[in-house]
């Protein structure tokens, strides 16, 4: 079992809709960051967590530190939203990260 | 803005051939990582260095070596390039996490290496 989870796998939906992305980890974390790679390859860092919420423009994040749960929030999506969404956590303790495997997000017009 | 460039957006090479991906960080950056990327598997470390002459293996340093001579650059080394070793490579830093607690890795563009 990868150490962390990230669901769905592939999420397609309409222009507008609210989307949701899950992020679940099982081992103790110093933070969580939420990543965003579009066709092509270049990786951003969105967010950077340790607890509570935070919100950029659009996008939504949140972490539950008890229940090691994490979900990324996109309101009023738009097509240029289309990309990989990465979730990953830093161990405690730890200078490496661990990634998820990615939710394939498109959004169509 | 820090930047983080990789050499090539994309190389072809030959099974056998001694490759060397590059990349180069402008912030005085302590951490640099290199990663592949797999459909399927994501992103997993190959190797990281924390300081000028340090690395440390990651998850899958097999078939890899890193040099790390100047803070600024850090090269992933293909000692003899395997089919199995085509991928995405994608290279990041950071800010020390033990200096600076919580920090954000700054990515690459990626460099998409081909092996025939």
């Amino acid at each position: 079992k990868n150490e962390v989870e990230q669901s769905p796998q592939n999420l397609t939906a309409q222009e507008g809709e609210f989307i949701t992305i899950n992020c679940s980890y099982s081992v103790g974390i110093s933070a969580l960051h939420w990543l965003q790679q579009h066709p092509g390859g270049g990786i951003v860092s969105l967010f950077m967590l340790s607890s509570g919420k935070k919100k950029h423009g659009r996008l939504i994040a949140t972490i539950n530190i008890q229940e090691k749960h994490s979900s990324l929030h996109i309101t009023a999506s738009h097509p240029r939203d289309s990309a990989v969404y990465i979730c990953a956590v830093r161990e405690a303790g730890a200078q490496k990260l661990v990634f998820g495997q990615g939710t394939r997000l498109t959004i169509n017009p | 803005d820090v930047k983080v460039t990789q050499s090539s957006r994309y190389l072809v090479k030959r099974t056998g051939e001694k490759v060397f991906l590059e990349c180069v960080q402008d912030m005085d950056h302590e951490n640099m990582f290199w990663y592949r990327q797999d459909p399927g598997l994501g992103l997993r470390l190959i190797y990281f260095s924390y300081d000028v002459k340090m690395k440390e293996k990651g998850d899958i340093p097999e078939g890899y070596s890193v040099s790390r001579e100047k803070k600024e650059r850090f090269s992933l080394i293909l000692e003899s390039a395997s089919t199995n070793q085509t991928s995405m490579y994608l290279c990041a830093s950071s800010l020390s996490t033990l200096l600076q607690g919580n920090q954000p890795q700054h990515f690459g563009d990626g460099t998409r290496l081909s092996i025939l």
